[in-house]
C-alpha cells in the first residue's frame, strides 16, 4: 500500500464548477500537507500549505485536511480553463528535521470552456 | 513564493556522453535541494536529496556514481547524469526547501527534459 494515494484521473468538468481533489495518507505522523498544481512540461507550483488539521482559504482555493481521516482535499470554486493541469498532494511527518516530502501519485484535471 | 531556476530547460545527447543541469535558488538561500525525476504522466520520483558542503543522499535504487549531485554553495545545486543511455532520458526537477517547522516549503524548478539518442 502506497503511502499516499490519489486518484490519477483524468477528471474533465465544465467552466464554472466546483472540484475537488483528494488524496488519503496512511502515516499518522504526517503533519504537513500541500497541493501542487503542474502544468504541462513544467516544474510543480506550490499552491496551498495547511499544518495539522483545518481549513484554509485562498481565493477559489479551499484546502481541508482530516487527520482523524487520514483524509486531504482541495476544492476549486467557479474553475476556469486556466485551471487544468495535474494537482499533486504532497505530505510531510513531523520528525525533527524531516524535509523529504511524499507525493501522491497526481490528478489530471481538464476544464472545459 | 521563492524562484527555483533551472538550466538547461532542455537538453538533446548522444548515448554515453555526460550532461549536466544546474538549480539555482535565485530569491533566498537554501541549505537543502531535492532533485527529481519525472516519467510522462506519473508522478515525481526523489532520487536524492543534496546538502550543502556535504555528500548527497541518495535514495533506494538510485545509482550514486551515474547522477552525480553537488551542492557547492547555497543557492546552486549540480546534477550530472554520467555515460547517458536512452533510458536515462526523462524529465529532471529540483527543488529547494525554506523555512523550517511550520514555516518550511519546498519550491520547484521549471524541470529540464532531457533526450538521450
Amino acid at each position: 500500500q502506497k503511502e499516499v494515494e490519489q486518484d490519477p484521473g483524468p477528471l474533465s468538468v465544465p467552466e464554472g464548477a466546483i472540484v475537488s481533489l483528494n488524496c488519503t495518507y496512511s502515516n499518522s505522523a504526517f503533519q504537513y500537507f500541500m497541493w501542487y498544481r503542474q502544468y504541462s512540461r513544467k516544474g510543480p507550483e506550490l499552491l496551498m500549505y495547511t499544518y495539522s488539521s483545518g481549513n484554509k482559504e485562498d481565493g477559489r482555493f479551499t484546502a481541508q485536511v482530516d487527520k482523524s481521516s487520514k483524509y486531504i482535499s482541495l476544492f476549486i470554486r467557479d474553475s476556469q480553463p486556466s485551471d487544468s493541469a495535474t494537482y499533486l498532494c504532497a505530505m510531510r511527518d513531523i520528525i525533527q528535521g524531516a524535509q523529504k516530502l511524499v507525493f501522491g501519485q497526481g490528478t489530471r484535471l481538464t476544464i472545459n470552456p | 513564493g521563492a524562484v527555483v531556476s533551472q538550466h538547461p530547460s532542455r537538453v538533446i545527447c548522444k548515448s554515453g556522453t555526460s550532461v549536466k543541469i544546474e538549480c539555482r535558488s535565485l530569491d533566498f538561500q537554501a541549505t537543502t535541494m531535492f532533485w527529481y525525476r519525472q516519467f510522462p504522466k506519473q508522478s515525481l520520483m526523489l532520487m536524492a536529496t543534496s546538502n550543502e558542503g556535504s555528500k548527497a543522499t541518495y535514495e533506494q535504487g538510485v545509482e550514486k556514481d551515474k547522477f552525480l549531485i553537488n551542492h557547492a554553495s547555497l543557492t546552486l545545486s549540480t546534477l550530472t547524469v554520467t555515460s547517458a543511455h536512452p533510458e536515462d532520458s526523462s524529465f529532471y526537477i529540483c527543488s529547494a526547501n525554506t523555512g523550517t517547522g511550520i514555516y518550511y516549503e519546498q519550491y520547484f524548478g521549471p524541470g529540464t527534459r532531457l533526450t538521450v539518442t
